[in-house]
């Protein structure tokens, strides 16, 4: 069945470092969407990122990931951490035809002064 | 807008007694998800609704879980006999139209089961 792997459960980085943070994908459907959700300490989780086309970059508040079909990849990127990039980020798949989503377990971020 | 909305936003239960969470979606968002939030098993996918009706429940702990939706203004999750382990946050979110669109998380309900 369709799954989402993220394989850094905690990553702590030294601010101004880059950020790159894993995900992996299965799915039976050439239709899937991929999403970046990010969960700040006492908010709620929240869209970051959205992609459903290959090989296209896509950007919000200084993060970046592109959709690689391939390889079955999107890789949440930014050039410099920042202290306020500490948050848990998770890793969604979902199909256009279906509208089942899935999860993954997530990475949890920490940027060290 | 005020959002999804969840209640109550903390509960203590006893072992072995019953929790009702509640959320009510975005108006005119016909997707509700719910979701347990743990340290050590991150954000688990519990069970989805589509205007109204279960789509998938896979997530669901079968024996004491349950969940419904009988308007498009809320949905409810019911969980009988709590037992230490299910001590999480729940979260509710609704999207305008199943998984491909955005969801909107609520605050959550932080259960609490002694």
């Amino acid at each position: 069945g369709d799954s989402v792997t993220q394989k850094e459960g905690l990553v702590t980085l030294t601010e101004g470092l880059p950020v790159m943070l894993n995900c992996t994908y299965q799915t039976i459907y050439s239709n899937a969407f991929l999403f970046w959700y990010v969960h700040y300490l006492n908010e709620s989780p929240r869209l970051l990122l959205k992609s459903s086309t290959d090989n296209k970059r896509t950007e919000h508040q200084g993060f970046h990931a592109t959709l690689h079909k391939s390889s079955s990849s999107f890789h949440l990127q930014k050039s410099s951490a920042q202290l306020s990039d500490s948050a848990l980020y998770y890793c969604a798949l979902s199909d256009w035809g279906y509208q089942n989503f899935y999860f993954g377990k997530g990475t949890s971020l920490t940027v060290i002064p | 807008n005020a959002g999804v909305i969840q209640t109550p936003r903390h509960k203590v239960t006893g072992k072995g007694q019953e929790a009702t969470l509640w959320c009510e979606p975005i108006s005119g968002h016909s997707a509700v998800f719910w979701y347990r939030q743990t340290i050590v098993q991150g954000l688990e996918f519990l069970t989805y609704f589509r205007n109204q009706a279960p789509i998938d429940d896979s997530g669901m702990p079968k024996e004491r879980f349950s969940a419904q939706m009988p308007n498009q203004s809320h949905s409810t999750l019911k969980i009988q006999s709590t037992q230490p382990q299910d001590s999480a946050v729940y979260l509710c979110a609704s999207s305008l139209d199943g998984g491909s669109y955005e969801q909107y998380f609520g605050p959550g309900t932080r259960l609490t089961v002694l």
